[in-house]
């Protein structure tokens, strides 16, 4: 079964620090997406950023960045300068059969301490 | 646009009674899925359609849960004769095929407490 690990139940850090979230996968695709999702308490899942396989590059939006690992199989999730507002829970997610659904981790859930 | 659309918010029902949920996605997004999450857990996926077919059904969907999309729009979902183990937060997701990148976007859920 394709599955989808993130070993870090919970973390916390202070203000301003630099976190990162591990995440490693599984998936036969060929070309595919990676994706990191936030769900903060009592909100709905929002898209934080997302890694197309075939790009080299490590994708970056505003403070967040990937580190991707492909022969690996691992897509970490770096928060530099971290907010009060990056509380929430975080999902890695892969796809399955031509991405055609999603699967996720079991989640990290990630607090900013003031 | 005003995204994913879940009702209702919270069901809180007694066990053996049947809830239904519903969910509008996107406008022009023809594949919706749903996803079941329990606290502290990540999204664990039961279903999905593209446009009105239901392309594909998890192991975990037993036979008291039912999902329908008539004529692609809007979906349902019925769990009948409920269960303590059916609480849970009931995830509603919509893509547009075509898009290559797979992405879904979320409603706010539907939370269920059986007692």
């Amino acid at each position: 079964a394709q599955t989808v690990t993130q070993s870090q139940p919970e973390m916390s850090v202070q203000e301003a620090e630099t976190v990162t979230l591990s995440c490693t996968y599984d998936t036969s695709e060929s070309n595919y997406y990676l994706f990191w999702y936030k769900q903060p308490p009592s909100r709905q899942m929002i898209l934080v950023i997302r890694q197309e396989a075939y790009k080299q590059q490590n994708a970056t939006e505003n403070r967040f960045s990937v580190n991707f690992q492909k022969a690996a199989k691992s897509f970490s999730l770096k928060i530099s300068d971290s907010q009060l507002g990056d509380t929430a829970m975080y999902f890695c997610a892969s796809p399955i059969r031509g991405a055609q659904k999603l699967v996720f981790g079991q989640g990290t859930r990630l607090t900013i301490n003031p | 646009d005003t995204g994913v659309s879940q009702n209702p918010r919270h069901k809180i029902t007694k066990r053996g009674q049947n809830v239904t949920f519903r969910c509008d996605p996107i406008s022009e997004h023809n594949r919706l899925y749903w996803y079941r999450q329990t606290l502290g857990q990540g999204p664990e996926f039961l279903t999905y359609f593209q446009n009105e077919a239901q392309l594909e059904k998890s192991r975990l969907l037993s036979d008291r849960f039912s999902a329908e999309r008539p004529k692609g729009s809007f979906s349902t979902l019925e769990i009948q004769r409920t269960e303590q183990g059916d609480s849970a937060m009931y995830l509603c997701a919509s893509s547009l095929l075509g898009t290559h990148t797979g992405e879904l976007f979320f409603g706010e859920g539907s939370r269920l407490t059986v007692l």
